[in-house]
């Protein structure tokens, strides 16, 4: 059973540039978490997205950042004019529905890696 | 606010050696507690975890046991082996039964283990 994919694994864009970061979550996992990783920091929780609809977006920037989970294909986490800060890893995460068991577990993808120039 | 406080790092130690990572909490309610280890160039795997007070997890040899009187999950292990060396985040959820699992996750601590 594969796990949760990530593309690509390394990405450099020039700043203004856009970074579109992809996931694809577990087999028969229906929600994918964002999370970003800032160097020598803890993962910080972005967004939290169901198939085709945004639940939870209180950790994503107001601007330039956005998300998506469509019902078809993975999920997207889309930055546009990038900046230097926006250097980090990002990390994307599934899990089969909320509420916490073992069925539940938030299983995470190996991450982006996101270089701005 | 909910947050998650872990000792600093880099933790060097000799292969054998006893392990001990603090982390304490902060939250409103009752959370649950994890550890999360992540090895490098790889995610984060779930390495334990504890859903209420007095609960002890453990995996692999490690063990964390919820502490609610002093707010803490601190990890442990009684021999460590090189291939442990890796990171480890201390990380809480809200609201279980029903509530979404946001992750908070404290900065890590970097484990080196030398032969």
């Amino acid at each position: 059973n594969a796990g949760v994919m990530q593309n690509p694994r390394h990405l450099v864009r020039r700043r203004g540039q856009e970074a579109r970061l992809r996931c694809s979550p577990m087999k028969g996992h229906s929600h994918v978490y964002w999370y970003r990783q800032l160097p020598e920091e803890g993962l910080k929780f972005m967004v939290y997205l169901q198939k085709e609809n945004i639940i939870d977006e209180s950790g994503m920037p107001k601007e330039r950042f956005s998300a998506e989970f469509p019902k078809e294909g993975p999920s997207i986490l889309r930055i546009q004019q990038v900046v230097r800060g926006d250097s980090a890893a990002y990390f994307c995460a599934s899990s089969r529905e909320t509420g916490w068991s073992s069925y539940n577990e938030q299983f995470f993808g190996p991450g982006t890696r996101l270089t701005v120039l | 606010g909910n947050s998650v406080t872990q000792m600093e790092g880099p933790v060097t130690l000799s292969e054998e050696a006893f392990l001990t990572i603090n982390c304490t909490y902060t939250a409103t309610g009752y959370p649950s507690l994890f550890w999360y280890v992540q090895y490098p160039g790889e995610g984060l795997q779930l390495l334990l975890k504890a859903t209420k007070a007095d609960d002890k997890g453990s995996n692999k040899g490690f063990e964390a046991t919820y502490r609610k009187e002093t707010t803490s999950f601190h990890l442990e292990k009684g021999s460590v082996q090189v291939s442990d060396s890796a990171v480890y985040f201390c990380a809480l959820i809200l609201g279980l039964s029903g509530g979404y699992n946001k992750l908070i996750f404290g900065a890590g601590t970097r484990l080196a283990v030398h032969p």
